[in-house]
């Protein structure tokens, strides 16, 4: 299995901040890489596909980087509704793996 | 607008078999473009994908399960479907029927707790 690691498991920023939240692959997954949101008692939402390619109707205040096992989404000004949990899941193999969750809190 | 709906029984005793099922409306399952997954949450914790299934049938599984899960697809109906047998606590946890594209997940049901209890 592909080992997702991301970093940190918790954030805590305020909003208007820009946040930065890490995702390792254990093996090189090119850029197969997804970002979900989730809230509480809410199913993830889709923010980013193919490492840095944005979904549609996602503000573009998220954004995604990199390739290879080290990858990143960025929030460039969070704003209220941003706080929730955020995941990474790797599709380079056909058993797809997820990061364990970054829960980003209010400051 | 895609919509997925899981529905199920919420409890299943523990050696039992868990049996739910996701209906698709706003898009045809047969369409070859996409596939469908299950994809569960304990409680706290992260999502662990379970399996798939492509409109041809072919399927795929986390071998995590032990062999345990099966997808099937109901095109006249357009529903896909989970099972998993023998169950125990660890099987206890929020269950997502899922669309999946390229390999990332676009449209997601609501979810439904299933509860491995005697």
């Amino acid at each position: 299995d592909i080992q997702m690691t991301q970093s940190p498991s918790t954030l805590s920023a305020s909003v208007g901040d820009r946040v930065t939240i890490t995702c390792r692959a254990s093996q090189s997954i090119s850029t197969w890489l997804a970002w979900y949101q989730q809230k509480p008692g809410k199913a993830p939402k889709l923010l980013i596909y193919k490492a840095s390619s944005l979904e549609n109707g996602v503000p573009s205040r998220f954004s995604g980087s990199g390739s290879g096992t080290e990858f990143t989404l960025t929030i460039s000004s969070l704003q209220p509704d941003d706080f929730a949990t955020y995941f990474c899941q790797q599709y380079n193999s056909y058993l797809y793996t997820f990061g364990q969750g970054t829960k980003l809190q209010v400051k | 607008q895609v919509q997925l709906q899981e529905s199920g029984p919420g409890l299943v005793k523990p050696s039992q078999t868990l049996s739910l099922t996701c209906t698709v409306s706003g898009g045809s399952i047969s369409t070859g473009t996409y596939f469908w997954s299950w994809i569960r949450q304990p409680a706290g914790k992260g999502l662990e994908w379970i399996g798939r299934i492509y409109s041809t049938g072919s399927t795929n599984y986390n071998p995590s399960l032990q062999s345990r899960a099966t997808i099937s697809l109901d095109t006249s109906q357009n529903q896909f479907s989970l099972k998993v047998t023998s169950v125990t606590a660890a099987d206890t946890a929020m269950y997502y029927c899922a669309r999946g594209r390229g390999g990332e997940f676009d449209y997601w049901g609501q979810g439904t707790q299933v509860t491995v209890s005697s």
